[in-house]
């Protein structure tokens, strides 16, 4: 069955102490791995995609990362306007184009 | 460029009645998603509109669920008659391409609580 975990489950940070999240898959066929940010009462907002393992995509302080069995979300010098919640989600099956999402890592960036 | 707009925000409404949520995507975005959050779960696929045309519905969980989406643009999700487990936030989504290696534009979700 398709599965995917992310950990922590939250995490709290001063700001500047740069950490990474965790995204576990375990999919019959990855076709792409997707990284989300959630604010209170928001919906998901699009960070990244993944398609094959080595890929790594950056943006500001955010930088994502592939390999075969995880990915990983390294938050460089956070800022109190990261906190959020961070989503993973990864399609798998052909022919498909629905998200399995993970339960999300709760991120607070402490001034 | 407006985003994906749902409504109501918030309902309220007793176990047996009917509800229906709106979503307004992207204009000109062809695929149209939904999805839920049941309280403390993850995010869970409930269907996805290529047009007019229900592309994939393998997540609706019954069929107390109807979605429609008319002419392509806006969709209804009516949940008839509601039951305490629907209770959630059901999210819609919209990509100009299913691939979305753009990713998908989220509206801020209806919280839907049967009691």
């Amino acid at each position: 069955e398709d599965q995917v975990t992310q950990s922590p489950e939250a995490l709290r940070l001063q700001e500047g102490e740069s950490s990474s999240l965790n995204c576990s898959y375990t999919v019959s066929g990855l076709r792409g791995l997707f990284w989300y940010r959630q604010d209170p009462g928001k919906g998901p907002e699009f960070l990244f995609t993944l398609y094959s393992a080595g890929e790594e995509k950056e943006k500001e302080r955010l930088k994502a990362t592939l390999t075969k069995k995880e990915s990983f979300l390294h938050i460089t010098a956070p800022k109190p306007e990261d906190s959020a919640t961070y989503l993973c989600a990864v399609r798998a099956s052909e022919g498909t184009y629905k998200y399995i999402f993970g339960t999300g890592t709760r991120l607070k960036v402490l001034a | 460029e407006a985003g994906v707009t749902q409504f109501p925000s918030h309902s309220v409404i007793e176990k047996g009645q009917t509800v229906t949520l709106r979503c307004d995507p992207i204009s000109g975005h062809d695929n149209l998603y939904w999805y839920r959050r049941v309280m403390g779960k993850e995010i869970k696929f409930l269907l996805h509109f290529v047009k007019e045309s229900k592309q994939d519905e393998s997540g609706m969980p019954n069929n107390r669920f109807l979605a429609e989406r008319t002419g392509g643009t806006y969709s209804t999700l009516k949940v008839q008659p509601a039951e305490l487990e629907d209770s959630g936030v059901y999210f819609c989504a919209s990509s100009q391409d299913g691939e979305g290696s753009h990713g998908y534009t989220f509206g801020s979700g209806t919280r839907l609580t049967v009691v």
